[in-house]
C-alpha cells in the first residue's frame, strides 16, 4: 500500500530534549517536505527536499533541522526543544513534474514540548 | 512567503447547496491544487489544475484558475454533510505551501 508514514504520532517531552520524527515512504518520491499546523495558522512548511541529499528552508525552519540521506526518509531533528514547537506535524511527499505534484500526507505527529 | 491564500476563512451553508471557495496565490506557479482534511488528520488531495488550464472537473468539483489574476476557485455542488472539512489550496512551483484554509461546515 503506498503510504507515507510518520513516527511517532504522538510525544510528549521537556524543554531542551532533543527529539527526531521519523518520516518515511514507499512511493519512490523524490520531494519531501515537512509542515507544522497550529490553529489560525494554517499549515506552515519547515523544509524541503527535492531529492536525495537536497533540501531547503521553507517559511519556518527556526529551531529544526532535516536530512535527507535516502530517498524514502526524511526525518525532521529537534535538537533542543522548546514549548513554541508544541505543534501537529506533518510529512508529505510526492513527484515532481512540472512543479511538486498530488502530495500524499502522513497521518500527523502531535508533539507537546514542557 | 504562502502560495495560497483562501476566501472565506468559515463557510456554513445547508446540504444540498453548492459551496465556494477562493485562493489568491502571490507569485507565478507551475500548478494549483486543492486539498482537504479532518479535524486533525492528514490532507487529502482533490485536485490539481496546472498553469496552462483555465477550468477542471472531478466529481462533484469544479475547479478554476484565473493566472492573471493569481486566483482559483473550488465549487462543490449538492453539498453532503461528509464535506464538511478545511479545504486548502496550495501553489506549486518548485516547491508546495498553503494557506490557512476554509472551514466548510454542512450542516443536515
Amino acid at each position: 500500500e503506498a503510504q507515507v508514514t510518520q513516527n511517532p504520532r504522538y510525544l510528549i517531552t521537556v524543554t531542551g530534549k532533543k527529539l527526531t520524527v521519523t518520516c518515511s515512504q514507499n512511493m519512490n518520491h523524490e520531494y519531501m517536505s515537512w509542515y507544522r499546523q497550529d490553529p489560525g495558522l494554517g499549515l506552515r512548511q519547515i523544509y524541503y527536499s527535492m531529492n536525495v541529499e537536497v533540501t531547503d528552508k521553507g517559511d519556518v525552519p527556526e529551531g529544526y533541522k532535516v536530512s535527507r540521506k535516502e530517498k524514502r526518509n526524511f526525518p525532521l531533528i529537534l535538537e533542543s526543544p522548546s514549548p513554541n514547537q508544541t505543534s501537529l506535524y506533518f510529512c508529505a511527499s510526492s513527484i515532481q513534474d512540472r512543479g511538486v505534484n498530488e502530495q500524499f500526507f502522513g497521518p500527523g505527529t502531535r508533539l507537546t514540548v514542557l | 512567503s504562502q502560495q495560497g491564500e483562501e476566501d472565506p476563512q468559515a463557510l456554513s451553508i445547508q446540504e444540498g447547496e453548492n459551496a465556494t471557495m477562493n485562493c489568491s496565490y502571490k507569485t507565478s506557479i507551475n500548478n494549483l491544487q486543492w486539498y482537504r482534511q479532518n479535524s486533525g488528520r492528514g490532507l487529502v488531495h482533490l485536485i490539481l489544475i496546472r498553469s496552462n488550464e483555465r477550468e477542471k472537473h472531478s466529481g462533484r468539483l469544479r475547479v478554476t484558475l484565473d493566472t492573471s489574476k493569481k486566483s482559483s476557485s473550488l465549487l462543490i455542488t449538492a453539498s453532503r454533510a461528509a464535506d464538511t472539512a478545511s479545504y486548502f489550496c496550495g501553489g506549486s512551483n518548485y516547491k508546495l505551501t498553503f494557506g490557512k484554509g476554509t472551514l466548510l461546515t454542512v450542516n443536515p
